[in-house]
């Protein structure tokens, strides 16, 4: 298993640009998540997904989409990219909901916004 | 609303020397409590996790965590710090009916180890 891919790795972005951080996981997981680490203030969650189809907004979501059309694929879109989204992004997947189940991250994507 | 707190935002051990990495939490329901480790440039990964088994959790790499519900703290330790050690370590919450999984971050504690 690969586990959590997410691609680029690095991304520079001009203001008001648009992109899509792709994340991927081959584990069958019902349960992905999008994170931002910021310097200081640990993960926060941006969106969640509990299952194909159905996304819900965590605790930064402004500024960002979300989609499940599958269950292996959680793509983050920046709708008009803007310097306070520079950041290092990090999908998480889980094989399900519980709290129990082992969440396992990706690499992360570092993201400026210039 | 859950939340933790880590105490220290850096923590310096000789090699050798004991690990302590502190976390409180706040919650109004039983918690799920979890330490993460993250090494330069990678994801974060897990070490113990408290799921209301347990109050002792043994991890991986020797680390150990203690859940005292009465002081609300689940501190992180190992008896003897290796210079592999080095990373920064996150405390996590989760619990509650509708919260979906989510896990609520402290902000981090850069774990140093000097020879």
């Amino acid at each position: 298993n690969a586990g959590v891919t997410q691609t680029p790795k690095f991304q520079v972005l001009k203001t008001g640009q648009s992109m899509t951080l792709q994340c991927a996981q081959d584990m069958n997981h019902e349960y992905m998540s999008w994170y931002r680490q910021d310097p200081g203030m640990g993960l926060r969650l941006i969106h969640y997904s509990v299952g194909a189809g159905i996304t819900d907004q965590g605790e930064v979501p402004n500024g960002y989409n979300v989609s499940r059309s599958t269950t292996e694929d959680f793509p983050l879109r920046l709708l008009s990219a803007a310097p306070s989204q520079t950041s290092v992004y990090f999908c998480a997947s889980r094989r399900t909901s519980g709290f129990t189940d082992t969440q396992y991250f990706g690499p992360g994507t570092r993201l400026t916004v210039l | 609303a859950q939340s933790v707190t880590q105490l220290g935002s850096h923590v310096s051990v000789s090699e050798g020397a004991l690990v302590l990495l502190r976390c409180n939490y706040s919650s109004s329901v039983p918690p799920y409590l979890f330490w993460y480790v993250q090494y330069p440039n990678q994801g974060l990964q897990l070490l113990l996790k408290y799921t209301s088994a347990a109050t002792l959790v043994k991890g991986i790499n020797g680390f150990e965590a203690e859940f005292k519900k009465s002081e609300t703290s689940f501190h992180l330790t190992k008896p003897s710090a290796h210079m592999s050690d080095a990373a920064e370590y996150f405390c996590a919450i989760a619990g509650g009916g509708t919260s979906y999984g989510k896990l609520t971050f402290g902000q981090g504690t850069i774990l140093t180890v000097h020879p």
